[in-house]
């Protein structure tokens, strides 16, 4: 089916590794983000793409590095985990600003 | 400070009852977006509103845009069990193209 797909959907982390989530959508979409969504937070946006060869930081990008590798694929790179990074990702595209979001299923990330 | 804020955060009502979740925001924005999230699943997006006066309904659901209150409500009609979902407001920030500011959600569980 037509999405975006996200691996892993499950990561436990010991603090100071790091790993990278991957995020793939075959929608054609020229802009690509990734969110973390903490309980009573609602979404916060660490990093988004515009369009393929350009990154901009979000709300919170402290800790986080990402890369457009293509207009398909947006990963998201946790260089030395904390466990202040432990939450849900979500990875997100579309197609315009008058178009609303298709999302990943997630990575439920912990960081111990 | 952009701030997006949903009340109630917490609904919880009968089937068959009607019943209206708000969504106030502090930014100028023309666009507003409206999505649902099930317990432990990714978002989904509900409504995408454009323009002030703008109106959508999808089955049991009406969405509506005042950008001159800075406000949307989304009206839920004759509520049943399969309504039961966490639901989110975001608005787009006026300058950016691309970064959404959330609201907290509004968790609502339909009893039968």
């Amino acid at each position: 089916n037509a999405g975006v797909t996200q691996t892993p959907k499950f990561q436990v982390l010991k603090t100071g590794q790091s790993m990278t989530l991957q995020c793939a959508q075959d929608m054609n979409h020229n802009s690509m983000y990734w969110y973390r969504q903490d309980p009573g937070m609602g979404l916060r946006l660490i990093y988004y793409s515009a369009s393929e060869g350009t990154t901009d930081k979000g709300e919170v990008p402290n800790g986080y590095n990402v890369s457009r590798l293509n207009k398909r694929e947006f990963s998201l790179r946790l260089e030395s985990a904390a466990p202040s990074q432990t939450s849900v990702y979500f990875c997100a595209s579309r197609q315009g600003i008058n178009y609303g979001y298709t999302f990943g299923s997630g990575t439920r990330l912990t960081v111990v | 400070e952009l701030k997006v804020e949903q009340n109630p955060l917490f609904l919880s009502m009968q089937e068959g009852k009607n019943y209206t979740i708000y969504c106030n925001y502090s930014t100028t924005s023309d666009r507003l977006y409206w999505y649902r999230q099930d317990p432990g699943k990714s978002l989904e997006s509900l409504f995408v509103l454009l323009s002030n006066g703008a109106v959508k309904q999808e089955g049991r659901l009406m969405a509506s845009l005042d950008t001159k209150a800075r406000l949307s409500t989304l009206h839920i009609t004759a509520a049943v069990h399969d309504l039961s979902a966490t639901y989110f407001c975001a608005v787009d920030v006026v300058g950016s193209n691309y970064q959404l500011i959330w609201g907290a959600g509004t968790k609502l569980i339909i009893k039968p």
